[in-house]
C-alpha cells in the first residue's frame, strides 16, 4: 500500500497557486518524496522530488516540513491544463534503481476558470 | 527532451488472442518497467527488468505475461492469451540514466479485449 495520505480532491481557481498537501508520517531517513501527475489517462508525468530541502523547478515547488512527515506541492499559477490527478509517492532510491512505484489514489485537482 | 514512446496507442483484440505491446525507453536508461491501470483504478506495477532479466514482478504478472528486450531499443510486453480483465491502459517506464533515479513514463497503450 501507498505510504502517503492525500485529499481525494481539490479545487483551485485559474491563475491562483494550487497547494496540494501530502502526509507521510512513516517516512524513513533515506526515502525521497516524489510527485507525479496524470492527466486524463495519459502516462504519469514526473513533476519534482526532494529529500529534506525545499525544491523548485520549472513546473512546481516542493515544500517539505522539518520533521519530513508532510509536504506540499505548489503550482504557482495554475492553468486549466494543470487539471489532473496528483500523486505523492515515497521512495527509497539509494541503491535500488529498479524499485517499483506504488501509486495511491492521489488528489484530483480541478482548476476552475 | 528524451521521452518514452509506446505503440500502438490503442489495441483491440479478441479474448484468447496474443498481443504484444511495444515500448522504446529513453536511450541511455537501463531499468525498464511495465505498469497497468484498469479504468477508474490505481496505476499498478507489473514487472521490472534489468540486464536482460526480470528483477521483480507482481502477482498480476502470471504465466500469461512475458517481457523481452529484443534489441538495443525496444522493450515489449506480451500477453499470450488475453482475458477480458486484461483490458486496461499499459504504461512503460524507464530509469537509470547517469544522474537520475526518476522513472519516466510513456503515454500508454489502451488494450481492449472483446
Amino acid at each position: 500500500d501507498a505510504k502517503t495520505t492525500q485529499p481525494t480532491s481539490m479545487d483551485c481557481a485559474e491563475g491562483r497557486a494550487a497547494n496540494l498537501p501530502c502526509n507521510h508520517s512513516t517516512i524513513s531517513g533515506n526515502e525521497y518524496v516524489y510527485w507525479y501527475r496524470q492527466i486524463h489517462s495519459q502516462g504519469p508525468q514526473y513533476i519534482i522530488h526532494g529529500l529534506k530541502n525545499n525544491e523548485t523547478n520549472e513546473m512546481a515547488s516542493l515544500i517539505i516540513t522539518e520533521d519530513r512527515k508532510s509536504s506540499t506541492l505548489i503550482l504557482p499559477h495554475a492553468t486549466l491544463r494543470d487539471t489532473a490527478v496528483y500523486y505523492c509517492i515515497v521512495r527509497d532510491t539509494r541503491m535500488n534503481r529498479d524499485d517499483k512505484i506504488i501509486f495511491g489514489k492521489g488528489t484530483r485537482l480541478h482548476i476552475l476558470p | 527532451e528524451p521521452e518514452v514512446t509506446q505503440t500502438p496507442s490503442h489495441q483491440v483484440t479478441q479474448m484468447g488472442q496474443e498481443v504484444i505491446l511495444r515500448c522504446v525507453p529513453i536511450s541511455n536508461h537501463l531499468y525498464f518497467y511495465w505498469y497497468r491501470q484498469i479504468l477508474g483504478q490505481k496505476v499498478e506495477f507489473l514487472v521490472s527488468f534489468y540486464n536482460n532479466e526480470i528483477s521483480e514482478k507482481s502477482e498480476i504478472f502470471d504465466d500469461q505475461f512475458s517481457v523481452e528486450r529484443p534489441d538495443g531499443s525496444n522493450f515489449t510486453l506480451k500477453i499470450r492469451s488475453t482475458k477480458l480483465e486484461d483490458s486496461a491502459m499499459y504504461f512503460c517506464a524507464s530509469t537509470g540514466g547517469i544522474f537520475t533515479d526518476t522513472q519516466y513514463f510513456g503515454p500508454g497503450t489502451r488494450l481492449t479485449v472483446l
